[in-house]
């Protein structure tokens, strides 16, 4: 079983729309959490932490459960700029400090 | 305002060949690690490194050695390339503790023919 897993999609929508991705980690002991952004094979870039009461950024929306080791971001009111694919990520677990990616969900949206 | 740097931004090699990608980043960072990208697929850690004089295998380290003798730097190796290394290369870097996220460079487009 991975680390960290994530729904890979694709998730195509059209704009305006609402869309939730999911992550889930299997190491309790994880320390910090992020979503990414990669565009088309362009370096990752952060997108927000997420804390445990939940934060957000303009259309943006994370969430964590720690209890069910599960964190997710919303995206309201979607653009044609948000597509692109959202990398989760944690921190510390198994060995301190060691981040961990998950693979990607891949959105697409659409006129 | 450099951030992370890597270098050679592109890069052909021949199967055998040996080089070494170079990371530097100018933030202080104790955390430094290297990935590696193929198409349609996530990121996979090669090596990290938690300070100078500290590394450590990630999930994919074979065929690749690392060193870290200065903060700044963290050169990733190729000791004899391989097709299958064909891929980008990502490295990154962040302070350690707790909230601290990472930062990448551009990474490193190589192919190995």
């Amino acid at each position: 079983r991975k680390e960290v897993e994530q729904d890979p999609g694709p998730f195509n929508v059209p704009e305006g729309a609402t869309v939730a991705f999911n992550c889930t980690y299997s190491n309790s002991a994880s320390q910090s959490f992020f979503w990414y952004r990669q565009d088309c094979r362009k370096e990752p870039k952060l997108l927000m932490s997420v804390y445990s009461s939940g934060n957000e950024d303009g259309r943006f929306t994370a969430q964590l459960n720690r209890a069910s080791q599960y964190i997710s971001l919303l995206i309201r009111d979607s653009k044609l700029s948000d597509s692109a694919t959202y990398l989760c990520v944690v921190n510390g677990g198994t060995n301190a400090g060691k981040s961990t990616f998950g693979d990607g969900t891949t959105l697409t949206v659409k006129p | 305002n450099a951030g992370v740097t890597q270098t050679p931004k592109f890069q052909v090699l021949k199967t055998g060949q040996s080089m070494t990608l170079q990371c530097a980043q100018d933030m202080n960072h104790e955390y430094m690690s290297w990935y590696r990208q193929d198409p349609g697929m996530g990121l996979r850690l090669i090596h990290y490194s938690v300070g100078a004089g500290i590394t450590d295998q990630g999930e994919v380290p074979n065929g690749y050695n690392v060193s870290r003798s200065t903060t700044e730097d963290f050169p990733l190796r190729l000791l004899s390339a391989a097709p299958s290394q064909t891929s980008v290369y990502f490295c990154a870097s962040r302070k350690t503790g707790v909230g601290q996220p990472q930062h990448f460079g551009d990474g490193t487009r190589l192919s190995i023919l």
